[in-house]
């Protein structure tokens, strides 16, 4: 069975410019949630889909961030106009609903670098 | 509202010598825990877990961890670390009943000396 994947693995872009981080769940899981960690700070919570709804957004940092789960499939995390202090490793976690207690899986991760 | 603390951002020690990395939790429920594992350039590992249960959790490579209620602690243990072990650690809450949204620390590096 395939993980949870994140695409791309690393991105090097210039203030102001716009990117789009791409994950792809595990097949079957209805929640995805993505996270931010920023150089040597905790890993923080931005928001969390179910299937393709937004239960929680509480953790999106502005309005420069627009996430989308298109079909309850995979999910998108844009950033435009990307700032400096956007860089950081952005991870996506997914869980199914009927068995939360086992733990979210994570992806490997985008390195996002805003020069 | 849950949170975590993760004494130390930086544990050394010596290949053989017991490992234990710091976990102070914070929840207004019976909590859910974990431990997760992130080795270099790859992804977030599930190290071990606590639901309910036995509050002494078995993890993958020789790892444990003691959910203790009274000191709201879930600390990560090993008797005798491995130079493979050297890794960023992740003490992680969620609330059951409520979002399951976990909440991370900010992670602790161990480092192993030959």
């Amino acid at each position: 069975e395939a993980g949870v994947t994140q695409f791309p693995s690393h991105s090097v872009i210039e203030k102001g410019q716009t990117v789009t981080l791409r994950c792809d769940p595990i097949s079957g899981h209805d929640n995805l949630y993505w996270y931010r960690r920023v150089m040597g700070k905790e890993i923080k919570f931005l928001l969390h889909f179910v299937k393709e709804s937004k239960q929680d957004e509480s953790g999106m940092p502005n309005n420069r961030f627009l996430a989308e789960r298109t079909g309850g499939t995979y999910s998108t995390l844009k950033v435009q106009p990307a700032e400096l202090e956007d860089s950081g490793v952005y991870f996506c976690a997914s869980s199914p609903s009927q068995a939360r207690r086992i733990g979210a899986f994570f992806g490997q991760g985008t390195r996002l670098t805003v020069v | 509202a849950q949170s975590v603390t993760q004494l130390g951002s930086h544990v050394s020690v010596s290949e053989g010598a017991l490992v234990l990395l710091r976990c102070n939790y914070s929840s207004s429920v019976p909590p859910y825990l974990f431990w997760y594992v992130q080795y270099p350039n790859q992804g977030l590992q599930l190290l071990l877990k606590y639901t309910t249960g036995a509050t002494l959790v078995k993890g993958i490579n020789g790892f444990e961890a003691e959910f203790k209620k009274s000191e709201t602690s879930f600390h990560l243990t090993k008797p005798s670390a491995h130079m493979s072990d050297a890794a960023e650690y992740f003490c992680a809450v969620s609330e059951p009943g409520g979002s399951y949204i976990p909440t991370f620390g900010r992670g602790t590096s161990l480092i192993v000396h030959p």
